[in-house]
């Protein structure tokens, strides 16, 4: 059965430092998010993509995020420049309509 | 306003009985879906019920929606110990560009 793959599957970085996560979406799918998990809480959306544009995006979403899709089917997620407070595991969902489809996660441990 | 708040919390329950589980929202919805998460793990998606169906069945699995009083439930039939795990349901709301929100989760126990 096809599924959702991410990379790495666990990042550390330092704060201040940029990380690209790596998602690779459901090949026939059309739409593409990322959400993100502090240790012990809510899943958040971050964002979601489709026709190459993002569609929609929270308030967690600033400046220092971007999405890309750039090869048709990898889809990534940068941050530029890491905070603590970035710490989270990171999802990648996709969807051929709404039923959406979630990678394992990218754990990423920002010191 | 917060979505997707369930109840209870956490629960416990020996293998073989039923495990119900409620999920109650504020505002208007598309549909209404339940993810499973292991420790650890990603989020799998269980069942999905759209705001104009009433109940749907998917294998051991029976989600109920009530749009009147914002509420959803999901039932878990025969439980197995590999059942344990989070449980959360996610709305998406109406209007919305199918953005999941979530609430906070079920943590089940399923005792062998």
């Amino acid at each position: 059965e096809p599924e959702v793959t991410q990379t790495p599957s666990h990042q550390v970085t330092q704060m201040g430092q940029e990380v690209i996560l790596r998602c690779v979406p459901i090949s026939n799918h059309l739409y593409f998010y990322w959400y993100r998990q502090i240790l012990g809480q809510k899943v958040e959306f971050l964002v979601s993509f489709y026709n190459n544009e993002i569609s929609e995006k929270s308030e967690i979403f600033d400046d220092q995020f971007s999405v890309e899709r750039p090869d048709g089917s990898n889809f990534t997620l940068k941050i530029r420049s890491t905070k603590l407070e970035d710490s989270a595991m990171y999802f990648c969902a996709s969807s051929y309509w709404y039923e959406q489809y979630f990678g394992p996660g990218t754990r990423l441990t920002v010191t | 306003s917060q979505q997707g708040e369930e109840d209870p919390q956490a629960l416990s329950i020996q293998e073989g009985e039923n495990a119900t589980m409620n999920c109650s929202y504020k505002t208007s919805i598309n549909n209404l879906q339940w993810y499973r998460q292991n420790s650890g793990r990603g989020l799998v998606h269980l069942i999905l019920i759209r705001s104009n169906e009433r109940e749907k069945h998917s294998g051991r699995l029976r989600v109920t929606l009530d749009t009147s009083k914002k509420s959803s439930s999901l039932l878990i039939t025969a439980s197995r110990a590999a059942d344990t795990a989070s449980y959360f349901c996610a709305t998406v709301p109406t209007g919305a560009n199918s953005k999941l929100t979530f609430g906070k989760g079920i943590t089940l126990s399923v005792r062998p």
